[in-house]
């Protein structure tokens, strides 16, 4: 059974960095799927934030390009995620997830979630 | 970036109705359409891939349809635990976006 599980300081300031790290259970991190990070802002929609794969390819939202880097832990099976110069905008719920290869790259497995909250 | 834009945003409906989201895509994206299901407090949950596959577990009252720009979500007979939020994703191409959402409600 796969999982997967966010974590990370649950309060960031603004201008800081969000650092979030995802740990993948029962898959390997170097299988031919590719890892992903969706956030949701309270009481609203979902929004895709970017991929990576374990031979480095990564894809991101362009929204959010330029202050998103993603990485892979091949020893450690997880992937991570850091934001910077987080503003409150940047305040919402982070999922990693599986993007599957066999389903056409939907994601199949998710995180339960982690609330981050950007505040002084 | 391809917007994919979903019908209605909220739904009224009874138990035992039957129901249809639309998700319509900007370009055409194939069959790379996604279906999810999020309830409260959780994590999104996926319900159809490849626009018609009903994912491993999800019940067969969910079907999904369609290719190119246009797609439909259908739920044959509403049950109790089918009031949640529905969200389409293609992932035809990145950034893999997703719809707005359609809230589905007890009537």
């Amino acid at each position: 059974q796969v999982q997967l599980q966010e974590s990370g300081p649950g309060l960031v300031k603004p201008s800081g960095t969000l650092s979030l790290t995802c740990t993948v259970s029962g898959d390997s991190i170097s299988s031919i799927n590719w890892w992903s990070w969706v956030r949701q802002p309270p009481g609203k929609g979902l929004e895709w934030i970017g991929e990576i794969h374990y031979s480095g390819g990564t894809n991101y939202n362009s929204s959010l390009k330029s202050r998103v880097i993603l990485s892979v832990d091949k020893s450690k099976n997880q992937f991570s995620l850091k934001l910077s110069s987080v503003t409150a905008a940047d305040t919402a719920v982070y999922y990693c997830a599986r993007g599957a290869f066999s389903y056409f790259y939907a994601m199949d497995v998710w995180g339960q979630g982690t609330t981050i909250t950007v505040s002084s | 970036d391809i917007q994919m834009t979903q019908s209605p945003s909220s739904l009224s409906a009874s138990v035992g109705d039957r129901v249809t989201i639309t998700c319509r895509a900007s370009q055409s994206i194939s069959r790379y359409l996604n279906w999810y299901q999020q309830r409260p407090g959780k994590a999104p949950n996926l319900l159809i891939y490849g626009a018609s596959s009903l994912q491993s577990g999800v019940p067969s009252r969910f079907s999904g349809s369609g290719s190119g720009t246009d797609f439909t979500l259908t739920i044959s007979s509403l049950q109790p635990e089918d009031f949640a939020t529905y969200y389409c994703q293609h992932s035809f191409s990145t950034p893999r976006t997703f719809g707005q959402g359609t809230k589905l409600e007890i009537k």
